[in-house]
């Protein structure tokens, strides 16, 4: 079936840092891609999204690129800010294969310090 | 536009007892999908729903139970807790289901805590 994978956290870094989570993706069909981010005590947020190869999603400064030849989507963010701090899921939808809910990775909690 | 909105926030219950939890979408979406979010399983589908039908379903227990009604809104029901149904329950809405600009919007949950 349809999985994520994405890096172990938790991440910690320092404001002004550059960030990268990695994530990578199996899927039987072409699959939209998402990032959703999670605030302490909050549902989820869609941060950006990607609907087939070479489709760079971007949104408040993050940005990921669908890369069908490696199958990732990895989130990258040029200068992190403390209220960036959140757990970010890497997510796909699957229409392709019929299978249209979110299939999410496990999550990666990040934490930037000033 | 208001946003999901999902009640109660907070839920305490007993083994054994079932529980309804409640899901509005935002105006104009049509289908309502549930998931269960758990500190050891991640994030796991239960089911969508659209236009009142139930069009795809996670791999839980009959337990587990769902229902949408003519204004989009939609409830989940949980029959003989267990404590393992511990979790923070998430609402997710969309215009349609499914093609090509296919995107879920969240409410805050309902953290369900069984005892």
């Amino acid at each position: 079936g349809d999985s994520v994978t994405q890096m172990e956290g938790p991440v910690t870094l320092s404001e002004e840092a550059f960030l990268t989570i990695n994530c990578t993706y199996t899927a039987t069909g072409y699959p939209s891609l998402f990032w959703y981010v999670q605030y302490p005590g909050e549902g989820l947020q869609l941060l950006l999204k990607a609907t087939k190869a070479d489709d760079k999603g971007s949104n408040k400064g993050f940005e990921a690129t669908y890369r069908k030849e490696t199958t990732s989507f990895h989130l990258e963010k040029g200068s992190v800010q403390v209220s960036d701090s959140a757990v970010y899921f890497c997510a796909l939808s699957d229409e392709g294969s019929g299978n249209t809910p979110l299939v999410f990775g496990k999550g990666t909690r990040l934490s930037v310090i000033a | 536009k208001a946003g999901v909105t999902q009640t109660p926030r907070y839920l305490i219950k007993t083994r054994g007892q079932q529980v309804t939890l409640s899901c509005s979408p935002i105006s104009g979406h049509r289908s309502v999908s549930w998931y269960q979010q758990t500190p050891g399983q991640g994030l796991q589908f239960l089911f969508e729903y659209f236009s009142e039908t139930q069009r795809n379903k996670g791999n839980f227990p009959g337990r587990f139970s769902g229902r949408q009604f003519s204004n989009s809104r939609s409830e989940m029901n949980v029959s003989t807790l267990e404590l393992g149904d511990s979790a923070l329950y998430l609402c997710a809405s969309s215009i349609k289901a499914g093609g090509p600009s296919y995107e879920q919007y969240f409410g805050p949950g309902t953290r369900l805590t069984v005892t």
